[in-house]
């Protein structure tokens, strides 16, 4: 079944602790997305990568960090820096030169106390 | 610069009623259209888009969707709610961004209940 993991489901944390969000996918996509949802603000731009080792600022990356070292694989690192991590955050991928529509993973609610 | 808005954050339809969310966008360039749907806590999945050709669109689980370019919109439809059918919805518009590469706007979602 080809698709897009996201581990854990749920991750807890203590404020100042750097946190890595796992996301894989089998798709043969080339672009990665990391997306951020709180109630009532819809989806929220982290960062996305169009091919590997390549990886662009979202609209809301301060505080978070990327890589993309393999085409499957684009992990989210949430530093101590970001003010507000606690949310729900999603990952999702597109094959490029299409209609771009993403292919969402079940996503991670990331709580920080 | 491409933009959604969903009209309604919160609708609420009785079962067996017709559902309808609605949709309009702005873009400068010939839209792609999405609508997904998200069950509370999971991830966002396809309902139908639309590209190019034919402006009513048919999806998964019985919904549907009108391109109307002269109204710059996409409203959803299903003619009979079902139990199941409550979740958010969103709508998007695919754009481009600052380097010139295709990237999905989203509207704020719409919360669909479904009441017995």
């Amino acid at each position: 079944d080809g698709g897009i993991t996201q581990s854990p489901k749920y991750l807890f944390r203590k404020e100042g602790q750097n946190v890595t969000l796992s996301c894989e996918q089998n798709l043969n996509h080339d672009a990665m997305y990391w997306y951020r949802q709180d109630p009532g603000q819809g989806l929220r731009l982290i960062y996305y990568s169009q091919i590997v080792n390549d990886f662009q600022k979202g609209d809301i990356a301060e505080g978070y960090s990327v890589s993309r070292e393999k085409k499957e694989s684009f992990p989210l690192t949430v530093t101590s820096a970001q003010k507000n991590p606690t949310a729900f955050y999603l990952c999702a991928s597109s094959m490029t030169g299409t209609s771009y529509e993403q292919y969402f993973g079940p996503g991670t609610r990331l709580t920080v106390t | 610069a491409q933009s959604v808005t969903q009209l309604g954050s919160h609708v609420s339809v009785s079962e067996g009623a017709l559902v309808l969310l609605r949709c309009n966008y702005s873009s400068s360039v010939p839209p792609y259209l999405f609508w997904y749907v998200q069950y509370p806590n999971q991830g966002l999945q396809l309902l139908l888009k639309y590209t190019t050709g034919a402006t009513l669109v048919k999806g998964i689980n019985g919904f549907e969707a009108e391109f109307k370019k002269s109204e710059t919109s996409f409203h959803l439809t299903k003619p009979s709610a079902h139990m199941s059918d409550a979740a958010e919805y969103f709508c998007a518009v695919s754009g481009f961004n600052a380097g010139n590469n295709r990237k999905l706007i989203w509207g704020l979602g719409t919360s669909l209940a479904v009441n017995p």
